[in-house]
């Protein structure tokens, strides 16, 4: 079975500051990996996408995350925060034997302070 | 990208009524699709995969006569919830797989509120 763990249920950082998400996974298979960004009731938009090629990906909005198999983990990251990132971000895997079935973590809500 | 709509985006019903919330694939074709509740200031939970042209697999726990699934066709999936209370006011999403790329593309959500 896979799953996903998210340390932090809430991260607060200043506008311009780093943003650091922390995303640890178990996945008995080589993993596809996602974030996935929410803004208050509105569906999930994809930011990022780990699909076996290279480790470090970009993502939208000046985010990347980097694979890190040693570490099971898939860090979410973006230099300086804005205060539009102000919103809940999930970080899941996909089960591909599954049709592709995502298992989420709990989410990490952002606070951006000015 | 793909577009995933969902129907209606918010919905007010009495206690004991039936609800449908449709999700289409708009510009391609979803032989998969799953349906998720969301509780406030929660994470997801899978309720059920749709799979087209065959009978939808529910997770553990969910009730499948309440929850009723369809996927009638490769572009869209229904879920009807039958006799609503107000403990099933949630936030419902669907998902749409786009194959090629083994990737989720999300619906709106629905606001769903039993009264």
């Amino acid at each position: 079975a896979q799953s996903v763990t998210q340390l932090g249920s809430h991260v607060s950082v200043s506008e311009g500051a780093l943003v650091l998400l922390r995303c640890n996974y178990s996945s008995s298979v080589p993993p596809y990996l996602f974030w996935y960004v929410q803004y208050p009731n509105q569906g999930l938009q994809l930011l990022l996408k780990y699909t076996s090629a290279a480790t470090l990906v970009k993502g939208i909005n000046g985010f990347e995350a980097e694979f890190k198999k040693s570490e099971t983990s898939f860090h979410l990251t973006k230099p300086s925060a804005h205060m539009s990132d102000a919103a809940e971000y999930f970080c899941a895997v996909s089960d591909q034997a599954a049709g592709n079935k995502l298992t989420f973590g709990g989410g990490t809500r952002v606070l951006v302070k000015p | 990208g793909a577009v995933v709509s969902q129907h209606p985006s918010w919905v007010i019903c009495k206690s004991g009524t039936s609800v449908k919330i449709e999700c289409r694939s708009l510009d391609f074709q979803a032989t998969t699709m799953f349906w998720y509740r969301q509780f406030p200031k929660q994470s997801l939970m899978l309720m059920a995969t749709s799979n087209e042209g065959s009978k939808a697999t529910y997770e553990q726990g969910v009730e499948k006569d309440k929850f009723l699934i369809n996927h009638a066709s490769l572009t869209l999936s229904t879920l009807t919830v039958t006799s609503a209370h107000p403990e099933d006011s949630s936030f419902y999403i669907c998902s749409a797989i786009l194959g090629v790329v083994a990737e989720a593309f999300f619906g709106q959500g629905t606001r769903l509120t039993v009264v």
